[in-house]
């Protein structure tokens, strides 16, 4: 089944600098990526997600890069602020087959300021 | 805005004793998952329903847990007798989605926190 990695499992910046998370994946069926911010005693909330036929995707502040060669895709943040500050989640699925999507374990994201 | 409704909140039980955590999706969403997270770690996948079919439950220990989507809105996810080991998040989701279709974005409710003493 599929894998997913990620890291760093805890990434501290300052206010107004990048911030930057990789995850990994196993499964190369696998065609759909979302992120997730989790604030503390809250579910998920989904950020920014990207499919398998597009390499990058931007919102704003936020970016996500795929590259299905290598199986990995990334999380880019700029000027960070203090409320970017939680959990983030990346995932993978195969919409072919229902769409269960398999997390990464999280990174912690501190935005100092 | 829509959102997923979970209930309740919080709730400790007493080990061997039985819980329900109940769930209602946003309207008109066909996959249904319960996902079950434990404290710094990522959320796993106990079981996830197209309409009232459960379409995967291979992660779900069936010995003590089981899950219902009678009418294919609301569900409701159950442990039986409860353990230790099952203080946890217990995380609602739902999408779209049916298979091989597009809208694949999944949205997740608040969540229950599970502590068994």
């Amino acid at each position: 089944g599929e894998n997913v990695e990620q890291h760093p499992s805890t990434l501290s910046v300052q206010e107004g600098d990048s911030a930057v998370i990789k995850c990994t994946y196993s499964d190369s069926a696998s065609n759909y990526f979302p992120w997730y911010k989790q604030e503390l005693g809250k579910g998920p909330q989904l950020i920014i997600d990207i499919r398998s036929n597009v390499g990058e995707k931007k919102d704003q502040r936020i970016a996500v890069t795929l590259n299905k060669t290598a199986k990995h895709f990334s999380l880019h943040i700029t000027e960070t602020q203090p409320e970017d500050s939680a959990v983030y989640f990346c995932a993978a699925s195969n919409n072919n087959y229902g769409q269960n999507f398999v997390f990464g374990p999280g990174t912690r994201l501190s935005v100092l300021p | 805005e829509a959102e997923v409704a979970q209930s309740p909140r919080y709730k400790i039980t007493e080990k061997s004793q039985a819980v329900a955590f109940w769930c209602d999706p946003i309207s008109g969403h066909a996959t249904l998952y319960w996902y079950r997270q434990i404290l710094g770690q990522g959320p796993e996948l106990l079981v996830q329903f197209q309409d009232e079919s459960v379409v995967d439950d291979s992660q779900l220990p069936k010995d003590r847990f089981s899950a219902e989507r009678l009418k294919g809105v609301d569900s409701t996810l159950k442990i039986q007798p409860a353990e230790l080991g099952d203080s946890a998040m217990y995380l609602c989701a739902s999408s779209l989605v049916r298979r091989g279709r597009e809208d694949t974005e999944a949205f997740f409710g608040q969540g229950t926190r599970l502590t068994v003493v």
